[in-house]
């Protein structure tokens, strides 16, 4: 079925630096995306979204990148910190059983070094 | 954003029996969805709950064994029933849209 999936479970990465969690989804139709961050013992906490009809959007220290062509999502955390260290989930929105729904990605786990 | 509180935080429970859980909205809302996230593992949405309707359940989940209640805009609860090992998962509940969800911070379950 549709599905949308993570190529990195898990990134390591220094303080400071930047990091890029990627996301490719097979749902041609899906028009809106979202990532969500989860800290341990937490629900997930919404992040940035993006639309199909937008490539790239920008928030605080945070860029999404959406590639329709080859149905690939990216999120880039500017200069990372120890609290972006969670888990990180792609979502896109598809239609289910009871309208549209949100379909979520395997999660990328972000390890931020001191 | 609402805000989500829900019950019991954790629990542990033998194999056979059933765990109610709570979810309560600070706010009305007219969609409140429930999820599982299995050990280590995404979110997987088990259903859909409007206020006055019954829920609606995505593939691979059934009523009889998560049943889920509605009472109001603020509330409602899920029911993990005649539990085996295999439910020990995370049970979060979100409101929202298909397009907005806020999520409450889950409840840890340990099926022994």
């Amino acid at each position: 079925g549709e599905s949308v999936g993570l190529h990195l479970p898990t990134l390591s990465v220094q303080e400071g630096d930047n990091s890029i969690i990627n996301c490719a989804y097979s749902n041609s139709a899906s028009d809106y995306f979202i990532w969500y961050k989860q800290e341990s013992g937490k629900g997930p906490q919404f992040i940035i979204d993006i639309r199909s009809n937008m490539d790239k959007r920008q928030g605080q220290r945070v860029t999404v990148l959406l590639n329709k062509t080859v149905k690939h999502l990216s999120l880039q955390i500017a200069a990372t910190q120890p609290g972006d260290s969670a888990v990180y989930f792609c979502a896109e929105n598809i239609f289910g059983a009871a309208g549209n729904k949100l379909t979520f990605g395997g999660g990328t786990r972000v390890l931020v070094k001191p | 954003s609402a805000v989500i509180s829900q019950k019991p935080s954790r629990d542990i429970c033998q194999r056979g029996t059933s765990l109610t859980i709570q979810c309560q909205v600070d706010s009305q809302v007219t969609m409140m969805f429930w999820y599982r996230q299995q050990p280590g593992q995404s979110l997987t949405l088990i259903a859909t709950a409007n206020q006055g309707s019954e829920a609606t359940y995505e593939s691979g989940f059934v009523i009889d064994k998560f049943p889920i209640s509605r009472p109001n805009l603020t509330f409602s609860t899920l029911t993990v029933s005649n539990m085996s090992p295999e439910d020990s998962s995370i049970y979060l509940c979100s409101v929202g849209t298909a397009y907005e969800q806020y999520f409450g911070p889950g409840t840890r379950l340990t099926v022994t």
